[in-house]
């Protein structure tokens, strides 16, 4: 059994660029979700799906973010025009269906560079 | 508004020691609360979790203490080792349905040096 994965892993852009990154859950988890952990700070949640529907969104996704999960597997974020202090580290979590729902299994990060 | 406030920032510990670290939340609504484990450039990995309705869950040197009156768990890593150095986080999620129910609401974190 795979944990969750995320790709790129690092992510340096120009200020004003379009970014997508890409979250694989961990199979058969059918939550899924994006938190944003910028220096020294905790993670701070961004959004939620269940499927394919996104069922929660946190103040933080402003209107240049957007995250989708089209077949319910797996989820891509994207940042539109990018602004230096959009860069943290992205993290995607997973949790079962069955179980304590409550458990988020985190992936590795993509950490994102705006310059 | 934070809602998990986690001490202290940071922790040294010699090696075979205790070390302690401190979470307190403010929402009643909160009834399960993990831990997690954050070695640099890694994301964040669960380390152990309880629930209100117990006082205390040990696994292996890692023990929760909890106190639902007051409103304040800790983590107790006994034996403390080296490869323990790593940045903590306590955590807080409702059980209830609904808006907000999906949501880990992570104290500041704690790192922990355990030297030699």
């Amino acid at each position: 059994d795979t944990g969750v994965s995320q790709d790129p892993r690092h992510k340096i852009t120009k200020r004003g660029q379009n970014v997508t990154f890409r979250c694989d859950p961990i199979s058969e988890h059918n939550r899924l979700y994006w938190y944003r952990q910028t220096l020294g700070q905790g993670p701070e949640f961004l959004t939620y799906f269940q499927n394919e529907a996104q069922l929660e969104k946190s103040r933080l996704l402003s209107d240049r973010f957007s995250a989708e999960r089209p077949k319910g597997s797996f989820s891509t974020l994207e940042i539109q025009r990018t602004e230096q202090g959009d860069s943290a580290m992205y993290l995607c979590a997973s949790s079962p269906v069955a179980g304590v729902r409550q458990t988020q299994y985190f992936g590795p990060g993509t950490r994102l560079l705006v310059l | 508004q934070q809602q998990v406030k986690q001490s202290p920032q940071s922790l040294i510990v010699q090696k075979g020691g205790i070390s302690i670290i401190n979470c307190a939340y403010e929402n009643t609504a909160f009834d399960y609360f993990p831990w997690y484990q954050q070695f640099p450039g890694k994301g964040p990995a669960l380390l152990i979790a309880i629930r209100p309705d117990v006082s205390e869950k040990k696994e292996g040197r890692f023990t929760i203490s909890f106190n639902k009156s007051a409103k304040q768990f800790s983590l107790h890593i006994m034996d403390s080792q080296p490869g323990d150095s790593a940045t903590y986080f306590c955590a807080a999620i409702p059980t209830y349905s609904g808006a907000g129910s999906y949501q880990l609401t992570f104290g500041k974190g704690t790192k922990l040096s355990v030297i030699p």
